[in-house]
């Protein structure tokens, strides 16, 4: 099965700061790449998705690369506020039916003022 | 607010018994996905289903069941509770079948295991 490890475990950054976490994954029949932010207390929420016939997406302060052939995949974040501080996981998953989500350990990032 | 509601919010039990944790779906979603998010642990998916049917299976012990009903609300039966199975629980749903459709997370149940 697919297997997804992430990178750093926790992260602090200055506000203003770019922040960057990196994922790697090992299905390569794995085409879909999405990154959810958790807030201390609350659900998971999906901030940014790349399928893998993309290899860059941004949205607005987010952007996320997806390199295929050596399975790994980033989350960038800039000028970072305070309100980014949260964990952050990324997943991976083929599409196929009976596929299924598969997470990282997350990532905890500190926006310091 | 994601469209998606559990109950209930916590939920304390002893070891040995047995729980029903409650899903409700965004009106339209036909997917409900389970996930336990333990102690400082990313989401371990658990199962989904889709249109009433099991679509997909994770790590999820025996000792765990679920279903989803016409109406397409789910319940997640977790029986002889170990200690171990204190996390928070999410439901999550979809429109579609597949992982590819964005999943909305509902806000969880809290169990505690004493």
């Amino acid at each position: 099965g697919e297997n997804v490890e992430q990178h750093p475990s926790t992260l602090s950054v200055q506000e203003g700061d770019s922040a960057v976490i990196k994922c790697t994954y090992s299905d390569s029949a794995s085409n879909y790449f999405p990154w959810y932010k958790q807030e201390l207390g609350k659900r998971p929420q999906l901030i940014i998705d790349i399928r893998s016939n993309v290899g860059e997406k941004k949205d607005q302060r987010i952007a996320v690369t997806l390199n295929k052939t050596a399975k790994h995949f980033s989350l960038h974040i800039t000028e970072t506020q305070p309100e980014d501080s949260a964990v952050y996981f990324c997943a991976a998953s083929p599409t196929g039916t009976a596929s299924k989500l598969t997470f990282g350990t997350g990532t905890r990032l500190q926006v310091t003022l | 607010d994601s469209g998606v509601t559990q109950t209930p919010k916590h939920l304390i039990t002893a070891t040995g018994q047995r729980v029903t944790l409650r899903c409700s779906p965004r009106s339209g979603d036909l997917s409900v996905y389970w996930y336990q998010q333990s102690l400082d642990q990313g989401l371990q998916f658990l199962i989904q289903y889709y249109n009433g049917e099991e679509r997909a299976k994770g790590n999820i012990l025996e000792r765990f069941s679920a279903q989803q009903f016409p109406d397409l609300h789910s319940e997640l039966n977790l029986s002889s509770l170990e200690l171990g199975d204190s996390a928070l629980y999410f439901c999550a749903s979809s429109v579609g079948q597949t992982p590819g459709n964005e999943q909305f997370f509902g806000p969880g149940t809290r169990l505690t295991v004493l």
